[in-house]
């Protein structure tokens, strides 16, 4: 079976501060991975992707996260974080094939002014 | 980029009522969409799978006669949650693959509470 999990289910952090958002999953087999955003009061939102190719892979906001095929993770980052930033993120699988996704739990990340 | 609606947005019925809640792709077309559904401070969990023009897929555990969908059109699909039931109080989200290559779109949710 598929899982996805994320190990910390809230961050709090200074603007400016640096960001990583753990991600680690299992599947067998080839995968799409995902990291998508959720803002106060809107809709899930894609961040970035990764299908194949570089496994370090660069989304909006100056986002990125790092494919690591051997330790199943893809950890999300970003050097500074600012206040606008603050919102729940959620990594997810795709089995490459098929467009079913599963989802960690989410990290919500508040940033402080 | 491509846009999925939902309708309505939040909805408040009493229990043992029917609620229908519409997703829908506003500029592509859509033969597979997905229904999620998300309890607080938790992930979204796949409910079933839409199929266009033949019967939805349901993941386990989730009641097919309860949570009744119709994939009506390449655009359209919907949820109906029978006699619903204040456990049935969640946060609903569709979405719909972009095409092959490509991401998922999601609707911006509908909540439903059941008094």
């Amino acid at each position: 079976a598929q899982s996805v999990s994320q190990h910390n289910h809230h961050v709090i952090l200074s603007e400016a501060a640096s960001l990583e958002l753990g991600c680690n999953y299992s599947y067998g087999g080839t995968v799409n991975l995902f990291w998508y955003v959720q803002y106060p009061g809107q809709h899930l939102q894609l961040l970035l992707k990764y299908f194949s190719g570089d496994p370090l892979v660069k989304g909006i906001k100056g986002f990125e996260a790092e494919f690591i095929k051997s330790k199943f993770s893809f950890n999300l980052r970003k050097p500074s974080v600012q206040w606008s930033d603050t919102a729940e993120y959620f990594c997810a699988l795709e089995g490459a094939g098929s467009y079913q996704l599963t989802f960690g739990k989410g990290t919500k990340l508040s940033v402080i002014p | 980029g491509a846009v999925v609606s939902q309708h309505p947005s939040r909805v408040i019925c009493k229990s043992g009522t029917s609620v229908k809640i519409e997703c829908r792709s506003l500029d592509f077309q859509a033969t597979t969409m997905f229904w999620y559904r998300q309890f607080p401070k938790q992930s979204l969990m796949l409910m079933a799978t839409s199929n266009e023009g033949s019967k939805a897929t349901y993941e386990q555990g989730v009641e097919k006669d309860k949570f009744l969908i119709n994939h009506a059109s390449l655009t359209l699909s919907t949820l109906t949650v029978t006699s619903a039931h204040p456990e049935d109080s969640s946060f609903y989200i569709c979405s719909a693959p972009g095409g092959v290559g490509d991401t998922q779109y999601f609707g911006p949710g509908t909540r439903l509470t059941v008094l």
